[in-house]
């Protein structure tokens, strides 16, 4: 049962256009996303999170959109540079399972092409 | 100002071996979380663990596996006579509260079961 999924495996860009990543979810109870990126051999490292009560944050070149209705969240990367290539997992968290609980999306490899 | 350690990074472990991950949180985070991330998979919540409690093992297989955050020393994630179905890569990440604080993850060990 993948209640957070990102059906994307792959995902290639070229240098300075934007990079749309997508995530949909199911369970209607999570209230907190998050974005991780993840490089090889490492850990994944926080890039991005939006509350339920947002449709929208921006962090510089990261921006989050969440439409609640259609249960689907995307990041939006611009412009896109070649060390932003690695992969990218949606994260959410909810009162239901306990906010602490992050269930993670299976990722998406991005590659931005020089 | 580390940040979350984890070790050993690789561990290689014949079937019916043990073995034994450790964690050291962010200076400051009380909160600690483990996480496993089999192949082609995203990151699965295990448990999480304030100091001396275990708040919610629910990701846990229900043999085999245990957790511990003592007093004093690193959170350790054991593993009794493991098996090929448990290599994988295993995550610790730790938060300063929990709820809506993003958690901050270690380099992962990546635990090989011949």
């Amino acid at each position: 049962d993948q209640q957070v999924k990102q059906n994307s495996p792959s995902l290639s860009v070229q240098e300075g256009r934007i990079s749309i990543l997508n995530c949909d979810y199911t369970n209607s109870m999570f209230d907190y996303f998050l974005w991780y990126k993840k490089y090889p051999a490492e850990g994944p490292t926080f890039l991005i999170s939006i509350s339920s009560i947002k449709d929208k944050n921006e962090d510089g070149r990261f921006t989050v959109f969440l439409n609640k209705s259609a249960k689907h969240l995307s990041l939006h990367i611009v412009p896109s540079q070649p060390g932003d290539s690695a992969v990218y997992f949606c994260a959410a968290s909810g009162q239901g399972g306990g906010t602490y609980k992050y269930i993670f999306g299976t990722g998406t490899r991005l590659k931005v092409l020089a | 100002n580390a940040g979350v350690m984890q070790n050993p990074r690789h561990l290689v472990r014949r079937r019916g071996q043990e073995a034994r991950l450790r964690c050291s949180p962010m200076k400051g985070h009380s909160h600690v979380y483990w996480y496993r991330q089999l192949p082609e998979e995203g990151l699965k919540f295990m448990v999480y663990l304030q100091k001396e409690n275990i708040i919610d093992e629910s990701g846990m297989p229900k043999e085999r596996f245990s957790a511990e955050f003592p007093k004093e020393g690193p959170s350790i994630l054991r593993i009794q006579q493991v098996v090929r179905g448990d290599s994988a890569a295993y995550f610790c990440a730790s938060s300063s509260l929990p709820g809506e604080n993003e958690q901050f993850f270690g380099p992962g060990t990546r635990l090989t079961v011949l």
